[in-house]
């Protein structure tokens, strides 16, 4: 299990808003670093979602937003989309791991 | 336009060796660090180590440290990950995407490359 905790799913109906939550310690979120989502449609690579808990790349649409409190990171899915199903990844730092980074186990988003 | 595009997928028997590659363009491939993730079938996503290609710094988290090799020559904007004996267990789709610094958020990926280890 991952040092970073996500719930293995979500859903709901189309046009409805979801959160994910991604919730570490205070060795990786807890401590100040940062914490990244990524979307990972069926069949496909991973996709940076957001980057730096707030930050949308270029051409991610502005439904989806992040936030980072305390020990715990949450993205935020607004108007979902039956093409939003997909699984989604928290990624972080972890000051007690060596070598990289950590990625939270991943939670798949149902549309419903 | 930036793109990683990978080797293609590759069929091996336990205890062969198997290198795959990771070829960078659109960009300086020496200015970003390129990691490795692991996806085993039907898993999650698995930070596997990474490297510099400016000076070969490389890093590895410790499950993966001794179990493969992560290598680069920037002369040809490739970045490599190689086994030396397979294990059936090795059977996933590996992922380089480039890095930015060397803790931070992969921001491009390349499509995958599906290693297959059966008898």
């Amino acid at each position: 299990q991952s040092v970073l905790t996500q719930p293995p799913s979500v859903s709901g109906a189309p046009g409805q808003r979801v959160t994910i939550s991604c919730t570490g310690s205070s060795s990786n979120i807890g401590a100040g670093y940062d914490v990244h989502w990524y979307q990972q449609l069926p069949g496909t690579a991973p996709k940076l979602l957001i980057y730096a808990n707030t930050n949308r790349p270029s051409g991610v649409p502005d439904r989806f937003s992040g936030s980072k409190s305390g020990t715990s990171a949450s993205l935020a899915i607004t108007g979902l989309q039956a093409e939003d199903e997909a699984d989604y990844y928290c990624q972080s730092y972890d000051s007690s791991l060596s070598g990289g980074g950590v990625f939270g186990g991943g939670t798949k988003l149902t549309v419903l | 336009e930036v793109q990683l595009v990978q080797s293609g997928a590759e069929v091996k028997k336990p205890g062969e060796s198997l290198k795959i590659s990771c070829k960078g363009s659109g960009y300086s491939f020496t200015s970003y660090w390129i990691g490795w993730v692991r996806q085993m079938p039907g898993k999650g996503l698995e930070w596997m180590g990474s490297i510099d290609p400016g000076d070969f710094d490389t890093r590895y988290r410790p499950s993966f440290q001794g179990q493969v090799t992560i290598s680069a020559d920037r002369s040809i904007s490739t970045a490599y990950l190689q086994w030396s004996s397979l294990k059936a267990s090795d059977t996933a789709i590996y992922y380089c995407a480039r890095l930015r610094y060397s803790s931070g958020w992969f921001d491009y990926w390349g499509q995958g490359t599906l290693v297959t280890v059966s008898s």
